[in-house]
């Protein structure tokens, strides 16, 4: 199983949707979890970091962590065609020696004006 | 402008040649990584260096090689053993130890 899932879609949404992208995690001792928006041959950008259960809003984006679960959210409200992007969650490696990052495969969203 | 910079955008190589990717970033990061990123596959670590002068393997660092002579720069050799090089490089760099990381534009190496 990998540390961190995600289902790759590709999810299409009409202009001004509320998109749910989720991520699952397997270690229970994670506790800092980020959301990064990746445009076509571009590099990711960090959109969300978050720490710990609850709620964390930016605009339009707003990151959910459920640990009981061991399930990550970005939630997007209004999207638009600019959303349009690959969304990757990713956790840190604090706990072993490897000093890396556990990305999803991320999940590749379309939204149709 | 705080950032991280990879250069060049694309690159062109030819079966048996070594290259070299560039990455300087200008954030004061300590931890600095290579990913190699490929459709369906994600984001697969390189290497990885937390200080100057040391450097880690990742889970693909066959066929790589990197330096880290500087706190800022962190460059990529993709040699001629490497047997699959086409794909997208991303560097990334984080303050300390598993804080966010920050990524660069990615360069695009392709075997020709």
């Amino acid at each position: 199983q990998k540390e961190v899932e995600q289902d790759p879609g590709p999810l299409s949404v009409p202009e001004g949707a509320i998109v749910s992208l989720n991520c699952t995690y397997s270690n229970s001792a994670f506790q800092y979890f980020m959301w990064y928006r990746q445009y076509s041959r571009k590099g990711p950008e960090l959109l969300m970091y978050t720490y710990s259960s609850g709620n964390k809003e930016d605009g339009r984006f707003t990151a959910q962590v459920d640990k009981s679960s061991k399930y990550i959210s970005l939630f997007i409200r209004d999207s638009q065609p600019s959303d349009s992007a690959t969304y990757l969650c990713a956790a840190p490696n604090i706990y072993n020696t490897g000093n890396q990052f556990y990305f999803g495969t991320g999940t590749s969203l379309t939204v149709i004006p | 402008d705080g950032g991280i910079t990879q250069s060049p955008k694309y690159l062109f190589r030819k079966e048996g040649q070594n290259v070299t990717l560039s990455c300087e970033q200008n954030l004061n990061h300590d931890a600095m990584y290579w990913y190699r990123q490929d459709p369906g596959q994600g984001l697969r670590l390189i290497y990885y260096s937390q200080i100057v002068n040391d450097f880690q393997k990742g889970d693909i660092a066959e066929g790589y090689s990197v330096s880290r002579e500087k706190k800022e720069s962190f460059p990529l050799t993709v040699t001629s053993a490497q047997k699959n090089p086409t794909a997208f490089y991303l560097c990334a760099s984080s303050m300390w130890e598993n804080t966010e990381a920050f990524f660069g534009q990615g360069t695009r190496l392709t075997v020709v």
